[in-house]
C-alpha cells in the first residue's frame, strides 16, 4: 500500500496524559499538512510541512500541540497535557511540491480523552 | 480568510436518481476546488477537483461545475449506487505555489436508498 500511512488508528488515554501520532505520507510527497476534524465538520488545518521545515500552524495549534518532521519523511504529532477538548480525529495528508496537487489522506487518529 | 458553505447537510436518492450538492466560497484568491468522499472511519478520499480556470470537469458518473464570477461550484453524481453513500466535502484551495490553505465544507452526509 502506497498511500499514507497513520499509527495509531485509535488512541484512548486519561486527561493530562501525552500522546503521539505518526504519519508516513506518500515517499514521493514532499508536502505534508495535519488537520483535525471533529464529529459533523470538516478537517480543520493545524500545520504544514515543506521537507523537514514547519512552515505554517494554524491558531489552533496551541503550545501544547507540537509536530515534527525530522528528516523530510516520517511526522509525528505530540499533544501534550491532554484535554478533553482533544478529542477528535487527527488527519494526515501530503502532497506534491506543485502548484494546486491534491492532498491525499490517511485514515487518520481518532484520539479519545477519558 | 476563506469561508466555505456546503449545502444541503443531508442528502436522501432513491437508487438510480441523481445528486447534487452546492457549495459556496467567499475569497477569489481560491483557485482549485477538490472534492473528497469521507467513509466512516476512513479519511477523505479526493474524487474529483476543478482548477480556476475550467468551468465543468466529468470523471464517469461524477461532475463538477465551477462559476468563479458567482463563486460556485458543485458536485453531480449521476445513477446514484448504494456504495456513494458517505459524507462528501467541498473544499476551496488558495495559495500561488508554497502552502496552499484548503478550507472545507462543513459536509453533506449522503444516503442513496437501495
Amino acid at each position: 500500500d502506497t498511500g499514507v500511512s497513520q499509527n495509531p488508528r485509535h488512541k484512548i488515554t486519561k486527561r493530562g496524559q501525552n500522546v503521539t501520532f505518526r504519519c508516513d505520507p506518500i515517499s514521493e510527497h514532499n508536502r505534508l499538512y495535519w488537520y483535525r476534524q471533529t464529529l459533523g465538520q470538516g478537517p480543520e488545518f493545524l500545520t504544514y510541512f515543506q521537507n523537514e521545515a514547519q512552515l505554517e500552524k494554524s491558531r489552533l495549534l496551541s503550545d501544547r500541540f507540537s509536530a515534527e518532521r525530522p528528516k523530510g519523511s516520517f511526522s509525528t504529532l505530540e499533544i501534550q497535557r491532554t484535554e478533553q477538548g482533544d478529542s477528535a480525529m487527527y488527519l494526515c495528508a501530503s502532497s506534491f511540491d506543485r502548484f494546486n496537487q491534491p492532498q491525499h489522506f490517511g485514515d487518520g487518529t481518532r484520539l479519545s480523552i477519558l | 480568510g476563506e469561508n466555505v458553505e456546503q449545502h444541503p447537510s443531508t442528502l436522501s436518492v432513491q437508487e438510480g436518481d441523481s445528486a447534487v450538492i452546492k457549495c459556496t466560497y467567499s475569497d477569489s484568491a481560491s483557485n482549485y476546488f477538490p472534492w473528497y468522499k469521507q467513509e466512516l472511519g476512513k479519511g477523505p478520499q479526493l474524487i474529483i477537483d476543478i482548477r480556476s480556470n475550467v468551468g465543468e470537469k466529468k470523471d464517469q458518473r461524477i461532475a463538477v461545475t465551477l462559476n468563479k464570477t458567482a463563486k460556485h461550484f458543485s458536485l453531480h453524481i449521476t445513477e446514484t449506487q448504494p456504495e456513494d453513500s458517505a459524507v462528501y466535502f467541498c473544499a476551496a484551495v488558495e495559495g500561488s505555489g508554497g502552502y496552499q490553505k484548503v478550507t472545507f465544507g462543513t459536509g453533506t452526509k449522503l444516503q442513496v436508498i437501495p
